[in-house]
């Protein structure tokens, strides 16, 4: 299937563990992103890569580490988790050439730290 | 910054009318207008993008138009079924920007 996939779709925690999310895409795109989604259900991009280069980096505490070691794959290491970081995490890509950069999500990771 | 604002957070509506949903944002100068679906504990679908030289895009029963100079845009489905229940979100991107600026949603039951 082509798609956006990430893993673990859920991932329950301490506080104060390091923990890491993987994305993937099979799209053939050039730029990923990571997105947050809060209780309140508002999505805020934290980070961008494009052809595995910082190009979007938000107010995001510097314990949140992106890391792209192709440009199929966006990682997220999350340092020292605190409670407010509980959340749902959600990967997407686009393409800069194509379909004027409509971005695919993937199915998200659900993240509770207890 | 790009602040997008839906209206009504939450809509009923039984079976078989049709379902208008509103986007509005503060900064014209956009590249693009996108309209999700997300389903309860789900990912979101990609449902129409709208460039922001065009007007409209149509997709079977969806239908978004897009008024650029007063910052809004439609997302209309015709003839609503239950499998239309979800929450419907809207997302702009800012010309020379990567980031998507997402509104709040609006979540649709469609009543059988």
């Amino acid at each position: 299937d082509t798609a956006v996939s990430q893993t673990p779709k859920y991932l329950v925690t301490q506080m104060g563990n390091d923990k890491s999310i993987k994305c993937e895409q099979n799209l053939g795109h050039d730029t990923m992103y990571w997105y947050k989604q809060d209780s309140k259900k508002f999505l805020k991009i934290m980070f961008s890569y494009n052809n595995k280069e910082l190009i979007i980096n938000e107010t995001v505490p510097n314990r949140f580490s992106p890391k792209s070691p192709d440009k199929a794959h966006l990682n997220l290491h999350i340092n020292s988790l605190e409670l407010g970081d509980s959340a749902v995490y959600f990967c997407a890509s686009s393409h800069r050439d194509r379909a004027w950069h409509e971005q695919f999500f993937g199915p998200g990771t659900r993240l509770t730290v207890l | 910054k790009q602040e997008v604002t839906q209206i009504p957070a939450a809509l009923s509506v039984p079976e078989g009318e049709n379902l208008v949903l509103n986007c509005s944002f503060t900064d014209s100068a956009i590249y693009n207008l996108q309209w999700f679906r997300q389903d309860p504990g789900k990912g979101l679908t990609s449902l129409l993008l709208i460039q922001s030289s065009q007007r409209e895009q149509t997709s079977g029963r969806l239908n978004a138009s897009l008024d650029k100079s007063s910052g809004r845009s439609t997302l209309y489905i015709a003839a609503s079924q239950p499998g239309d229940s979800a929450t419907y979100l809207c997302a702009v991107r800012r010309s020379n920007d990567y980031k998507l600026s997402f509104g709040a949603g609006t979540t649709v039951t469609v009543r059988a």
